[in-house]
């Protein structure tokens, strides 16, 4: 069976800080991992996705994951946090039927 | 391609009622998903569909709930009677596949409140 966990229900950080967003899945083979997003009242979009062709992937509006198999990892990360973006955010694995239960990111001016 | 298309966006309706939720997919996809998103339980797979064939229901909450798919290019999701318990945004998606690396294209939601 495949499972992620999203270990921070809640961020919090200052525009421009940098941004981390953790996440650690459980799959007996090699998986796919997506992040989406949820903006406020919308539906969710892809931010990124991993497909074992590199381990860091760089996705939309600078955000970037990292595919650690050791660790059984796939943070999201972000150098510099904007006001936009401030939302909710999924890891997901291969199957796309598991969401994480989404990490909240606030951003304070 | 319009992206999914789901109606209504909003529906507002009394306890007992019956509600139906509409979803159009993106044309080519051969997957559909519906999801439920509440507070409390955050987002969580109600059935979906490959096909057009129901593959996996075992989201549904209860025989109040159905979902139909008669052609690829349309789905639904009913709720007879509905419970104020039932209140939550009703998001549909579409997929070209459920695994690998193919992404799914969720709709805007349908905001449902049950009185």
């Amino acid at each position: 069976a495949q499972s992620v966990t999203q270990l921070d229900s809640h961020v919090s950080v200052s525009e421009g800080t940098p941004v981390l967003l953790r996440c650690n899945y459980s799959s007996s083979y090699s998986p796919s991992l997506f992040w989406y997003v949820q903006h406020p009242n919308k539906g969710l979009q892809l931010l990124l996705k991993y497909t074992s062709a590199a381990t860091l992937v760089k996705g939309i509006n600078g955000f970037e994951a990292e595919f650690k198999k050791s660790e059984t990892s796939f943070h999201l990360t972000k150098p510099s946090a904007h006001m936009s973006d401030a939302a909710e955010y999924f890891c997901v694995v291969s199957d796309k039927r598991r969401f994480g239960a989404g990490t909240r990111l606030t951003v304070k001016p | 391609d319009a992206g999914v298309i789901q109606s209504p966006r909003h529906e507002v309706t009394e306890m007992g009622q019956e509600v139906t939720l509409r979803c159009k997919p993106i044309s080519g996809h051969d997957y559909l998903f519906w999801y439920r998103q509440t507070m409390m339980r955050g987002l969580e797979l109600l059935i979906y569909f490959n096909n057009n064939v129901p593959i996996d229901d075992s989201g549904m909450p209860e025989d109040r709930f159905s979902a139909k798919m008669p052609n690829a290019s349309f789905s639904t999701l009913k709720i007879q009677p509905s419970e104020p318990r039932d209140s939550a945004v009703y998001f549909c998606a579409s997929s070209l596949a459920t695994g690998g690396f193919h992404e799914q294209f969720f709709g805007p939601g349908t905001r449902l409140t049950v009185l």
